[in-house]
C-alpha cells in the first residue's frame, strides 16, 4: 500500500520568504510523486513529478521538489513566495508497479502575508 | 485543447433524489477519472477508465454509485438515492495514457455536491 503524509495542515509565509512544504511518503516498491496545486474554485494543476530520473526536480512557478529515499520525503520548496503562491497543494504518490491511480496526501494551506 | 470540463459546477439536491454529473476530457484523452474530495482533504479516488473499459473501481464506489463513458469520449457518474454524506466536491481527471504510473492528470473544476 502507499500513502503520503503532509506534515502542516496550514503553513504561512512571508512574500519574499521561503516556501517549505513538507511530503513524506510510504510505498512498498519505487515511487512515483507528484506534487500539485489548487486554486480556489479552480481544479488541481501539476506543479512537478519525480520519476526517477533527477533527484531534483523542477516545476513550474519557480517550484522544486527533491527526492529523498533515506528520508522517504519529497518537499516542495520555492525560494521567494509571492502573494499568487497562496492555493492548496496536494503530494501524491502512485507506484512503479503500474497502477495509474495516485494516493493524495491531506493538503497544505499556503498563506502568504504581505 | 480547451481543457477539461465538468458540469454542472455546483448542484443542491435533497436527500433520497438522483443526480448525475458530466465530464468532458480533453479530447483524444483515452484515460478518464473521477475523485471525490470532502473539506480538508485530499481527492480520493473513485473509478477510472481507458476509452469505454471501466478498469478499476474504489471500495468507496458504493452500489449508488455508477459511471459511463459511452464511444471513450464524455463520462457521466450518477448517484442514486443520495445521502447527506455524498455531499462533496466530484473531480474528474483525464490523461492520455502515454506515460503509465506518471501520466499527467488534467482536472477539471469540479461538480460540488450539496445534499439537504
Amino acid at each position: 500500500a502507499q500513502s503520503v503524509t503532509q506534515l502542516g495542515s496550514h503553513v504561512s509565509v512571508s512574500e519574499g520568504a521561503l516556501v517549505l512544504l513538507r511530503c513524506n511518503y510510504s510505498s512498498s516498491v519505487p515511487p512515483y510523486l507528484f506534487w500539485y496545486v489548487q486554486y480556489p474554485n479552480q481544479g488541481l494543476q501539476l506543479l512537478l513529478k519525480y520519476t526517477s530520473a533527477a533527484t531534483l526536480v523542477k516545476g513550474i512557478n519557480g517550484f522544486e521538489a527533491e527526492f529523498k529515499k533515506s528520508e522517504t520525503s519529497f518537499h516542495l520548496t520555492k525560494p521567494s513566495a509571492h502573494m499568487s503562491d497562496a492555493a492548496e497543494y496536494f503530494c501524491a504518490v502512485s507506484d512503479a508497479g503500474g497502477s495509474y491511480i495516485p494516493t493524495f496526501g491531506r493538503g497544505t494551506s499556503l498563506i502568504v502575508h504581505p | 485543447d480547451t481543457g477539461v470540463s465538468q458540469d454542472p459546477r455546483h448542484k443542491i439536491t435533497k436527500r433520497g433524489q438522483n443526480v448525475t454529473f458530466r465530464c468532458d476530457p480533453i479530447s483524444e484523452h483515452n484515460r478518464l477519472y473521477w475523485y471525490r474530495q470532502t473539506l480538508g482533504q485530499g481527492p480520493e479516488f473513485l473509478t477510472y477508465f481507458q476509452n469505454e473499459a471501466q478498469l478499476e473501481k474504489s471500495r468507496l464506489l458504493s452500489d449508488r454509485f455508477s459511471a459511463e463513458r459511452p464511444k471513450g469520449s464524455f463520462s457521466t457518474l450518477e448517484i442514486q438515492r443520495t445521502e447527506q454524506g455524498d455531499s462533496a466536491m466530484y473531480l474528474c481527471a483525464s490523461s492520455s495514457g502515454g506515460q503509465g504510473a506518471t501520466d499527467t492528470q488534467y482536472f477539471g473544476p469540479g461538480t460540488r455536491l450539496t445534499v439537504l
